[in-house]
């Protein structure tokens, strides 16, 4: 089925930089959703997009949704420790059809 | 508020068992429901999803079926399992702004 392109595919940062993080698809989405995966855990909701040219803010995370309606970012500002986890974005046309990236796993070095 | 159990939260088979994961929803009628499976290291993938009772929609042909008796149970089982079964599987529904995961079952597979 269809996939999106997430990347990087991982990341090693020193706590307090700043992190960003991409998806592309080759179709159109109306829903991009960006999740947190902690290990052993199922991934969790951190911010959901809806419009094309969206930006949403949730702490520390900014994530927009792409004009062209491929494409999503997300934004981890001032990184701290907890932040590190596998991080996956989602899209959807239609809600029963969600796809996901692959994950960026997040390594944040005190 | 809506809550989402699945269970066992890990399962050790031999090859050639079955399997029954049991994935229940609280606080909501007539969700719609998914089964995803995660390699180690690796993004989810959508193995099938129901929008009611009896409704089963298959994404990848595989050694696993899905089944939905009741509103709120959805069920993922095989006949006999395969070493290739083994992963980290998730149930979610659609809901709370996006999809909501349970916190999954460890399968391996030995």
């Amino acid at each position: 089925g269809q996939q999106l392109n997430q990347s990087p595919q991982s990341m090693f940062i020193q706590e307090g930089e700043d992190v960003s993080m991409n998806c592309t698809s080759s179709s159109i989405f109306n829903t991009w959703l960006w999740y947190k995966q902690d290990p052993g855990e199922g991934p969790v909701l951190l911010i959901a997009l809806y419009k094309a040219g969206e930006l949403t803010s949730n702490g520390r995370l900014t994530a927009q949704f792409g004009i062209t309606r491929k494409d999503s970012f997300l934004n981890i500002s001032a990184s701290i420790p907890s932040d590190v986890g596998i991080y996956f974005c989602a899209g959807s046309y239609n809600n029963n059809d969600m796809r996901f990236g692959a994950g960026t796993r997040l390594t944040v070095k005190p | 508020s809506q809550t989402i159990h699945q269970w066992p939260a890990t399962l050790v088979q031999p090859v050639g068992s079955p399997l029954s994961l049991e994935c229940t929803v609280e606080g909501t009628s007539n969700p719609n429901l998914y089964w995803y499976r995660q390699a180690a290291g690796r993004g989810l993938q959508l193995l099938f999803y129901s929008v009611g009772i009896g409704q089963i929609s298959s994404e990848v042909p595989q050694n696993l079926s899905a089944s939905r008796p009741q509103d709120r149970q959805f069920i993922l089982s095989s006949k006999k399992l395969l070493l290739s079964d083994s992963g980290f599987y998730l149930c979610a529904w659609r809901g709370g702004g996006g999809y909501t995961f349970g916190s999954g079952t460890r399968l391996t597979v030995v």
